[in-house]
């Protein structure tokens, strides 16, 4: 079946790097864009970035550029999601989504989410 | 960028009721809006997309209408699986997801 696979929780220190991971299957991997949605403790869903899965290419929201990086191994069938010198801030689960690359441009099928604390 | 506000931030209702969630966007936004169902430490699940048609499998119990910048989401008779929280998310222009509206059992 279709289905988003994230990476386990992730405990770090500020100032620390994290990559989390979100797998694909069920599904041609090419065929639908990846989003990453970012929801901290008790708050809402805040749109992250997406990538172009045939080429790689992807773009943020405002607030996450410069220390997000977002990249796609189609080899794989993995997107990956790496956060650079973390704040306490980052706190938050994060998400994964497929988007198609047509109308409507939702999402339908979403990753379990990953954890990731930023604590000393 | 696009603003999604959500009315009420939390509503208490009860099974059998009729419940009705607002989400207005800073600007025009045609029809490209959808409506997310989320429980506590689940990913949001997509209930409807293009304002109002349901996504496959979603009870018909939901109905969403609207167009340019006011929307609603409609519970026709509120089910105790239906106690969560509801996002609206506009995709005109990039992304932008309400802040949520809480349903709670009254």
């Amino acid at each position: 079946q279709v289905q988003l696979v994230q990476s386990g929780s992730e405990l770090k220190k500020p100032g620390a790097s994290v990559k989390i991971s979100c797998k694909a299957s069920g599904y041609t991997f090419t065929n639908y864009a990846m989003h990453w949605v970012r929801q901290a403790p008790g708050q809402g869903l805040e749109w992250v970035a997406w990538i172009n899965t045939n080429t790689g290419n992807p773009t943020y929201a405002q607030g996450f550029t410069g220390r997000f990086v977002f990249s796609s191994d189609t080899s794989v069938s993995t997107t990956y999601l790496q956060i650079n010198s973390l704040k306490a801030e980052d706190t938050a689960i994060y998400y994964c989504a497929r988007v198609r690359y047509f109308d409507p441009l939702v999402f339908d099928i979403w990753g379990q989410g990953t954890m990731v604390t930023v604590s000393s | 960028d696009i603003q999604m506000t959500q009315s009420p931030s939390t509503l208490s209702a009860s099974v059998g009721d009729r419940v009705t969630i607002t989400c207005r966007a800073s600007q025009s936004i045609s029809s490209r809006l959808a409506w997310y169902q989320q429980k506590p430490g689940k990913a949001p699940k997509l209930l409807i997309y293009k304002a109002s048609t349901l996504e496959s499998g979603v009870p018909s119990r939901f109905s969403g209408s609207g167009s340019g910048t006011e929307f609603t989401l409609t519970i026709g008779s509120l089910q105790p699986d239906d106690f969560a929280t509801y996002y609206c998310q506009q995709y005109n222009s990039y992304w932008t997801f309400g802040q949520g509206t809480k349903v709670e059992i009254k």
